[in-house]
């Protein structure tokens, strides 16, 4: 596998069920991010783990639980969603958040997952 | 309140000719725009950049403007080609914050048709 990866692709849920998303980057960079994608929305930046550490969460509902085990794979956890909640789930890593020097490290995005939440 | 906008949600030209994809932005703090494309089934790929020291930045047949007293860049694409067709999504970033945050626009589906 190279890039970036996630499982899975399509994701059909009940508003009571549990999930989680998966994924995994192959590119040995140290950030990782869950953005999400709704229907006629920009991408909306969730989460942001820097070296395994969440350095941003960008008023997410608690619904939603990320985990980052290492600096190769994060997780979005998923409970008790609502059907608005239904979208593209992109999830990118880059080398570091590069930033405050005047820097920018690219983005690398995995294809993402399709969530529908019935 | 979004900070980057893109106003045509789709184009379409013809191949061989220009395409142009508008983006504007309300944030003066942001000094590095991104272009991206993306493909159905797949996650954006990095497609160009401009500092905001430059006006203009050209790799091959792309090419981005930045206006900064406007706050509008564009990407021209010349000549258009079907393998074009894709969403394009402007991004924009504040590279002074430790963040390392991206904003994006909504995207403009382009479509190339021979």
């Amino acid at each position: 596998e190279t890039g970036v990866t996630q499982t899975p692709r399509h994701l059909v849920m009940g508003m009571t069920n549990k999930k989680s998303l998966k994924c995994e980057q192959h590119l040995g960079h140290n950030a990782m991010y869950w953005y999400k994608q709704s229907a006629k929305k920009p991408l909306e930046l969730m989460f942001v783990y820097n070296f395994k550490e969440q350095t941003e969460n960008n008023s997410v509902p608690s619904r939603f639980s990320p985990e980052c085990p290492n600096s190769s794979h994060l997780f979005l956890h998923l409970h008790t969603l609502q059907p608005e909640d239904s979208a593209l789930y992109l999830c990118a890593s880059s080398q570091d958040l590069g930033g405050g020097l005047g820097s920018y490290n690219e983005q690398f995005f995995g294809p993402g997952t399709r969530l529908t939440v019935l | 309140d979004q900070q980057v906008k893109q106003n045509s949600p789709s184009l379409s030209v013809q191949e061989g000719r220009i395409s142009i994809l508008n983006c504007d932005y309300t944030n003066s703090m942001f000094d590095y725009f991104l272009w991206y494309k993306k493909y159905p089934a797949e996650g954006p790929t990095f497609l160009i950049s401009i500092s905001s020291i430059k006006d203009k930045n050209e790799d091959g047949r792309f090419t981005v403007f930045l206006n900064k007293s406007a706050k509008h860049l564009s990407l021209h694409i010349v000549p258009s080609q079907p393998g074009d067709s894709a969403v394009y999504f402007c991004a924009a970033i504040w590279r002074g914050s430790t963040l390392g945050r991206l904003y994006f626009g909504r995207g403009t589906q382009l479509t190339v048709w021979p």
